[in-house]
């Protein structure tokens, strides 16, 4: 497997600009993670998935951010607006159950001018 | 709130030598720890991980050691190597969600 795919690496877009993130998971991990890294705060977790279902999303931060995941092969985070203090490492993490391994994507650096 | 921290934000090791990183947490509820390994530009990478039934277990160079009565976490590498350079995590489990640690990044020295 090629591991946890995540496009784009890079974005850089200006505020007030919806900005997509996209995450292919593992093929067969039923849970999918969103993270997002800054120096601050750290690594947060934003919501997670279970078969396609949103579980938690208590991590997100306000109604600009949303999260899809139509189905098991695809999963979205959009902001709408972005904003400046959105700039940060987005991870997506897909694992086979909870209280296992979750296993990383290479993250999307977003930048926010 | 109950959290997971790391006593130490750097350490810089000398290649060959073992390493330890610690890791303290407060979740007495806690039953599954994970350490991750960060590359500079690169995901999350697994290491190793622990459950609370257990107070040591090794992998390929790696121990990690779990001390229950004190909430503590530790992580050694052995015969450090430069490609050990990285920002290591622990993370425990808080309630079916992974809370991480801050990072202690380790540099080994030639």
């Amino acid at each position: 497997d090629a591991g946890v795919i995540q496009s784009p690496r890079h974005e850089v877009t200006e505020m007030g600009q919806e900005v997509t993130l996209r995450c292919k998971p593992i093929s067969g991990h039923d849970y999918l993670f969103w993270y997002r890294q800054t120096m601050m705060r750290g690594l947060e977790l934003l919501i997670y998935f279970n078969n396609n279902v949103p579980i938690d999303d208590s991590g997100m931060p306000e109604d600009r951010f949303s999260a899809k995941m139509p189905n098991a092969s695809f999963s979205t985070l959009k902001i709408q607006p972005s904003e400046p203090r959105d700039s940060a490492v987005y991870f997506c993490a897909s694992s086979l159950d909870l209280k296992n391994i979750q296993y990383f994507g290479a993250g999307t650096r977003l930048s926010v001018l | 709130g109950e959290s997971v921290g790391l006593h130490l934000p750097t350490l810089s090791v000398q290649e060959g030598d073992n390493s330890i990183i610690n890791c303290a947490y407060s979740n007495s509820a806690s039953d599954y720890f994970i350490w991750y390994k960060q590359e500079s530009g690169k995901g999350p990478q697994f290491i190793i991980d622990i459950r609370s039934n257990m107070d040591k277990r090794q992998g390929q160079r790696v121990t990690v050691l779990l001390n229950k009565t004190v909430k503590h976490l530790s992580l050694q590498i052995a015969a450090t190597q430069p490609g050990d350079s990285a920002v290591y995590f622990c993370a425990e489990d808080n309630d079916y969600k992974l809370s991480f640690g801050a990072g202690t990044t380790v540099t080994v020295r030639a």
